[in-house]
């Protein structure tokens, strides 16, 4: 499969924990983005990528949320300090970048349950 | 971006057409509409996308009225596999990245 993978699908802790979410873009994308859905709401922006370089950040993406894409391949989203209202289906998503228009494609997701 | 209106929700009947419309009427020369979909607890799959001639393409037809205030979305033969949350998006053209702005979308079911 050459789609967007994202590691763990769920993911159960308990409140104060620690969690980091992996994103591996499809091959030669060089955009990557982070989107948090709620429950019965639309995806919302967190942050974007431009090959290593972060380059924008969501007011949503709070002091406890790091994103990183060190080689400009995978990235991991980090949250630490869990909070029950973290619990949300966090999907990443990827382009290649560079044309006039540039379709993002997403992963399955990582549903995260903060108990 | 321009704000995008769709209708809460739809029925259609297996095999027949599903036509979802959307309403962008502050959309700018160079915005797209994307139109995108969520199977319930999947990531959103990209299914077409036009700026102002209509499209298709394997999956759905786009028609988008001459104003470009508005668009329509067409499943041709609609399956229960269809069933999902559909996404009008407005989003910039240009080199520049595009964050998807997502609202609320339309409930799509195809009953048998």
């Amino acid at each position: 499969d050459t789609g967007v993978s994202q590691n763990p699908r769920h993911k159960i802790t308990k409140r104060g924990q620690n969690v980091t979410f992996r994103c591996d873009p499809i091959s030669e994308h060089n955009r990557l983005y982070w989107y948090r859905q709620t429950l019965g709401q639309g995806p919302e922006f967190l942050t974007y990528f431009q090959n290593e370089a972060q380059l924008e950040k969501s007011r949503l993406l709070s002091d406890r949320f790091s994103a990183e894409r060190p080689k400009g391949s995978f990235s991991t989203l980090e949250i630490q300090r869990t909070e029950q209202g973290d619990s949300a289906m966090y999907l990443c998503a990827s382009s290649l970048g560079g044309t006039v228009t540039d379709t993002q494609y997403f992963g399955p997701g990582t549903r995260l349950t903060v108990l | 971006d321009a704000k995008t209106t769709q209708p809460t929700s739809m029925d259609c009947a297996e095999g027949r057409a599903a036509n979802l419309p959307c309403n962008h009427s502050t959309i700018s020369g160079n915005e797209y509409v994307y139109w995108y979909r969520q199977i319930h607890s999947q990531g959103p799959q990209y299914i077409i996308h036009g700026l102002k001639n209509n499209e298709t393409n394997e999956m759905a037809s786009l028609i988008i009225t001459e104003d470009r205030k508005s668009s329509t979305l067409i499943l041709p033969h609609a399956t229960l596999r269809d069933t999902a949350v559909y996404y009008c998006i407005g989003l910039t053209g240009g080199t520049s990245y595009g964050k998807l702005t997502f609202g609320q979308g339309t409930i799509l079911t195809v009953h048998p």
